[in-house]
């Protein structure tokens, strides 16, 4: 069965950092890898997509890796800012057929 | 979410009620998932759809039931609340073999007392 974990749970930095948030998957051999943003109180926004046959995929100022052999994803955000304040929660699918899995997240705060 | 709407937004019932939550989408995609989100768990699947009338269970299914009349609807039904159900609750889309990963619904707050 595949587990899904997101570590830090929560993070606080200052206006201008860059930073780095974690995923780890315990079955390596997955369909795709999806980063998502949940603003407090709404629904699910898709960050970045990245297909098992990828390593990376950026968007702006945000971009993410997958290790498929280690389990391992990682988002990174440049020049982080207020605005990006949010939960960042990492999913996985193990196939074309089969539902995402989902890491608790990791709640994120930039500090003006 | 463009394309995917969920109804209602909130709502408020009695322990021992039938609810019903509806998910609608415009995009065609073959595929539909029903969520809960609550703290210290993240998102648990409930049930899903990968064709009209085909459904399957998720992990937390217990107390929920689902229907697919038509490719648009998705519906989930609590068939008699309880306060453990009291949840935010998710709907979301697919469209398998094209990996274009899921799109969200907003969400419906449900609170059972």
């Amino acid at each position: 069965k595949q587990e899904v974990t997101q570590i830090p749970a929560a993070l606080s930095v200052p206006e201008g950092e860059n930073l780095v948030l974690n995923c780890s998957f315990t079955d390596s051999a997955i369909y795709n890898l999806q980063w998502f943003r949940q603003d407090p109180g709404k629904g699910l926004t898709s960050l970045l997509l990245i297909q098992s046959s990828q390593r990376e995929q950026t968007s702006g100022r945000l971009n993410a890796s997958l290790d498929k052999s280690s389990g391992r994803s990682t988002l990174y955000i440049a020049a982080s800012q207020p605005g990006d304040s949010a939960t960042y929660l990492c999913a996985v699918q193990d196939s074309g057929n089969t539902p995402l899995v989902f890491g608790k997240g990791t709640r994120l705060s930039v500090i003006a | 979410d463009a394309g995917i709407t969920q109804s209602p937004r909130h709502k408020v019932t009695e322990t021992g009620t039938p609810v019903t939550l509806r998910c609608h989408q415009t995009e065609n995609h073959r595929y539909m998932y029903w969520y809960r989100q609550d703290p210290g768990h993240g998102l648990r699947l409930i049930h899903y759809s990968y064709g009209v009338k085909d459904t399957d269970k998720g992990e937390v299914s217990d107390g929920y039931s689902v229907s697919r009349s038509k490719t648009e609807d998705f519906l989930l039904t609590l068939e008699s609340a309880t306060s453990s159900q009291t949840s935010v609750y998710f709907c979301a889309i697919s469209a398998p073999p094209a990996n274009y990963g899921y799109t969200f619904g907003s969400g419906t707050r449900l609170t059972v007392v």
